[in-house]
């Protein structure tokens, strides 16, 4: 299985700031089909990024991701209030799905 | 708009089953995949299998090959986990998901999460 490998695990910015969390891959995703999510305490998780770097519906354009292969990127251009959370990235591209094991992004 | 309402939350007994369910509401039920993903205490997100209801034939992660089995009803749009043998690692908020893409095992929509707690 592909093992998803996310840095840093924790990160602390202030609002205003930019955001950029990293997520390498064991083996080449196929079809880049690597997505990011957003989760927050007590809520379902939220569909950011798909395709490496396809925003889904409905999300900021503040969030873009970049990469191909084993390295991806998530950034957040400005960070807002709302945007502290646990961030993971997703491999769809074989299976079995691997997550990995999440950034924390904090407030500095 | 998709929805996805899930069963309320079970506690069980170490060496038993829970099975909870998912009830999606609006777009396609029968063409896009639905996933299981599970979120023990202070753990992250973890996979753990999913099935596409057209085609009926689930895929599992190995890791609960043998004790997961996962369902669709598409005359009900409800999809079933059923998680047999529990033990308290268990212990955790169970999510089922949906994707946003044909044959593409994207998680785009996600059920409220079903807590189980595994506890004698």
């Amino acid at each position: 299985e592909i093992v998803l490998t996310q840095s840093p695990g924790t990160l602390s910015l202030f609002p205003g700031e930019r955001a950029t969390l990293s997520c390498r891959a064991s083996q080449s995703v196929s079809n880049n089909y690597l997505a990011w999510y957003q989760h927050k305490p007590g809520q379902a998780p939220r569909l950011l990024i798909y395709g490496a770097s396809s925003r889904a519906t409905g999300i900021p354009d503040r969030f873009s991701g970049s990469g191909s292969g084993t390295d991806f990127t998530l950034t957040i251009s400005r960070l807002e209030s709302e945007d502290f959370a646990v961030y993971y990235c997703q491999q769809y591209g074989s299976s079995p799905i691997t997550f990995g094991q999440g950034t924390r992004l904090e407030i500095k | 708009q998709v929805q996805l309402v899930q069963s309320g939350a079970e506690v069980e007994k170490p060496g038993s089953s829970v099975k909870v369910s998912c009830k999606a509401s609006g777009g396609t039920f029968s063409s896009y995949a639905i996933s299981w993903v599970r979120q023990a205490p202070g753990q992250g997100l973890e996979w753990m299998g999913g099935i596409i209801p057209v085609f009926g034939t689930a895929n599992y992660a190995q890791k609960f090959q043998g004790r997961v089995t996962i369902t669709a009803d598409a005359s009900t749009s409800t999809a079933y986990m059923e998680l047999s043998s529990l033990r308290s690692e268990d212990t955790a908020v169970y999510y089922c998901a949906r994707s946003i893409r044909f044959l593409e095992w994207l998680l785009g929509f996600w059920g409220q999460g079903t807590l189980v707690t595994v506890s004698s």
